[in-house]
């Protein structure tokens, strides 16, 4: 089946800098990718699609210079946390469209102190 | 958009039981509703989907049913085990565009 992998599994982060999350298809092409983020005990909340050599179409409410995303190949898309604050601490998850299905990465459990 | 309802937010049954998880949905262009299993820490994993052309599906203790008509879907565990508790999401998309999520059902299954 799909698989699809992210990269931290969880970061620790000083409030004021960046961190970058990869999310890659690991045996599949991706045209599309999208980012959720998800707080604890509640669902998942769609910020972002990704389209490859496009740019990132952001839900309403997603600040877009806050969360850059860079969907550079078929196979990896990264979402930016810039000047990151303790309300930026999050489950951030990707998933990517194979086929007709949706496959989730583990997710990436940031924190910033 | 889409606008996706969940219920209940937990449950609790005792194994060997049956559980069932109900969603609504706003949007008559859904045509895609997929349930996700989800374990603590870890991403969302996809058990069984319908399409709206599809009343029901089943597969082994998982069965999934749509009205289109009163836009709701529920999931079906039979036989419920241990392993089965987690935090289950429904999902609606059209045309697997976008997917808009439930607000998740914790299930425990008491052993």
């Amino acid at each position: 089946g799909a698989v699809v992998s992210q990269h931290p599994s969880w970061v620790i982060c000083k409030s004021g800098t960046s961190v970058k999350i990869e999310c890659r298809s690991l045996d599949f092409q991706a045209t599309t990718m999208f980012w959720y983020r998800q707080f604890p005990k509640q669902s998942l909340m769609l910020m972002a699609t990704s389209n490859e050599g496009s740019k990132a179409t952001y839900e309403q409410g997603v600040e877009k210079d806050k969360f850059l995303i860079n969907h550079a190949s078929l196979t990896l898309s990264t979402l930016t946390v810039t000047s990151a604050h303790p309300e930026d601490s999050s489950f951030y998850i990707c998933s990517a469209t194979f086929g007709d299905e949706q496959y989730f990465g583990p997710g990436t459990r940031l924190t910033v102190t | 958009g889409e606008n996706v309802e969940q219920h209940p937010s937990t449950l609790s049954v005792q194994e060997g039981d049956s559980a069932v998880i109900k969603c609504t949905y706003s949007d008559s262009a859904s045509n895609y509703f997929p349930w996700y299993k989800q374990e603590l820490g870890k991403g969302p994993q996809l058990i069984i989907d319908i399409r709206s052309n599809v009343g029901e599906k089943k597969d082994q203790r998982i069965a999934v049913t749509l009205n289109k008509t009163a836009k709701h879907f529920s999931l079906h565990i039979t036989e419920t085990q241990p392993e089965d508790s987690a935090v289950y999401f429904c999902a609606a998309s059209k045309d697997f565009n976008k997917f808009y999520f439930g607000s998740g059902t914790k299930l425990n299954v008491k052993p």
